[in-house]
C-alpha cells in the first residue's frame, strides 16, 4: 500500500523568506501526487497536483512542487512566503485510494 | 456550485449514544471517503466507497459504519461512540479518473464525553 512521509512536522519561517516542505512517498507503481492546504478552522483545499508530464508543477498562491521519481519525493516550495501562508500542508498520493502524510504546520512570522 | 456538504458541523455527545454524520456531494462523483484528522497523525481514511452499494474499509474502520444507497450521499454512523472517536471528520469525493481532484467537505468536529 502507498505511504506518504512528510519529513517536517513544523516549519517556522520569516515573512518573505523561501520555504520548502518535504514529502516522500513509497510506491512501485504509477502514482499521482497532491499537495493540500488547510487554513485554520477550514477544510482542505488543493494547492497543486502531479499526474504526468513536466516534473515541475505550479499551483495556486505562488507554490510549486517538483516530482523526483528517483528520490520518490514531491517537495513543495515557495520563493517568498507571506503571513497568510500560515497553515497546515498535507502531501497526498493516489493509486487505488488517497493516502495522506501527517502534515506540516507552516508558521510565517513577521 | 460544486460542493461537498456535511452535517452537523459541530457535535458534542455522550458515550454510547448512536449518531450519524451526513455527507452529500452534487458533482455526480463515484468515489466518496471518510477521514478523521488527529494532531500529528494527518488524515486517516475510515471507509471509502467506489460507487453505490460498494464500500470498503480504510485504515481505521473500527467503531464506524457507512452506507452508500445513493450516489450523492455517504453517511458515517457511529453505533456506540467512545471518547477515542473525538476527532475532526472530513468527507471527500472525487470522480473516477485520477485527474479529478478530491473535494473535501468543511469538516465535522465531534466530541464524545
Amino acid at each position: 500500500a502507498q505511504s506518504v512521509t512528510q519529513l517536517d512536522s513544523q516549519v517556522p519561517v520569516f515573512e518573505e523568506a523561501p520555504v520548502e516542505l518535504r514529502c516522500n512517498y513509497s510506491s512501485s507503481v504509477s502514482v499521482y501526487l497532491f499537495w493540500y492546504v488547510q487554513y485554520p478552522n477550514q477544510g482542505l483545499q488543493l494547492l497543486l497536483k502531479y499526474l504526468s508530464g513536466s516534473t515541475l508543477v505550479k499551483g495556486i498562491n505562488g507554490f510549486e512542487a517538483e516530482f523526483n521519481k528517483s528520490q520518490t519525493s514531491f517537495h513543495l516550495r515557495k520563493p517568498s512566503v507571506h503571513i497568510s501562508d500560515t497553515a497546515e500542508y498535507f502531501c497526498a498520493a493516489l493509486d487505488n485510494d488517497m493516502r495522506f502524510g501527517a502534515g506540516t504546520r507552516l508558521t510565517v512570522k513577521p | 456550485e460544486a460542493q461537498v456538504t456535511q452535517n452537523p458541523r459541530y457535535l458534542i455527545t455522550v458515550t454510547g449514544k448512536k449518531l450519524t454524520v451526513t455527507c452529500s456531494q452534487n458533482m455526480n462523483h463515484e468515489y466518496m471517503s471518510w477521514y478523521r484528522q488527529d494532531p500529528g497523525l494527518g488524515l486517516r481514511q475510515i471507509y471509502y466507497s467506489m460507487n453505490v452499494e460498494v464500500t470498503d474499509k480504510g485504515d481505521v474502520p473500527e467503531g464506524y459504519k457507512v452506507s452508500r444507497k445513493e450516489k450523492r450521499n455517504f453517511p458515517l454512523i457511529l453505533e456506540s461512540p467512545s471518547p477515542n472517536q473525538t476527532s475532526l471528520y472530513f468527507c471527500a469525493s472525487r470522480g473516477r479518473l485520477a485527474a479529478y481532484e478530491q473535494y473535501f467537505g468543511p469538516g465535522t468536529r465531534l466530541t464524545v464525553t
